[in-house]
């Protein structure tokens, strides 16, 4: 199993552009979450899914976009993208939700310049 | 919304020593508590969690101790080695209506850093 994987591993953005951040798990979890991280925090929720079809917005959800078609992979689009969306990405899975533990997938550092 | 604060932001400590970390959460309907490990440049990786309804769970080296009544938990590391060196994140779920989703609200982090 690859588990959780993400692409672009970097990548620097204009203001202005828009964006997709891919993320895919192969561990068939109905649960799945998009988390960014600025340099020195926490992780903090951006959107999460519960299964496919299903999305809903977490702590900061806004600049950002997701869908959910199928169970695989969740996407995170950035669109107009400003400077204060510099900063790691991380796309984490879990079976149940809940009490599950996340696994997370290698981030994307993106840099809006 | 929950909110956890977490202390230490930095902790020194020699080889062999104890290090422990504290979270408060403020959301008395969470009930599930993870600490994840993160190395430079890394992923977060769980390396321990407690659920609401144990005050305390260990594994090897690490502990983890929960307060409902108080909010708070801790993490225990024993023995502590170089490769401990890390930040380290507690973490709470939130709720909704009751059902929690696995949407975690984080800790600030700590930064661990054991001396050879």
């Amino acid at each position: 199993n690859a588990g959780v994987t993400q692409t672009p591993k970097f990548h620097i953005l204009k203001i202005g552009q828009s964006m997709t951040l891919q993320c895919t798990q192969d561990m068939n979890h109905n649960y799945m979450y998009w988390y960014r991280q600025d340099p020195g925090m926490g992780l903090k929720l951006i959107y999460y899914s519960v299964g496919a079809g299903i999305t809903d917005k977490g702590e900061v959800p806004n600049g950002y976009n997701v869908s959910r078609s199928t169970t695989e992979d969740f996407p995170l689009r950035l669109e107009l993208a400003a400077p204060s969306q510099t900063s790691v990405y991380f796309c984490a899975s879990s079976r149940m939700g809940g009490s599950s533990e996340q696994y997370f997938g290698p981030g994307t550092r993106l840099t809006v310049t | 919304g929950e909110n956890v604060e977490q202390h230490p932001s930095t902790l020194s400590v020699q080889e062999g020593d104890s290090a422990v970390i504290k979270c408060t959460y403020s959301d008395s309907a969470s009930n599930y508590f993870p600490w994840y490990k993160q190395e430079l440049g890394k992923r977060p990786q769980l390396i321990i969690d407690i659920r609401s309804n144990v005050g305390e769970k260990k594994d090897q080296r690490i502990a983890v101790t929960l307060n409902k009544t108080a909010k708070h938990f801790s993490l225990h590391i024993t023995e502590t080695q170089p490769e401990d060196s890390a930040v380290y994140f507690c973490a709470a779920t939130t709720s909704a209506g009751g059902t929690s989703y696995g949407k975690l609200t984080f800790g600030q982090g700590t930064i661990l850093t054991v001396h050879p």
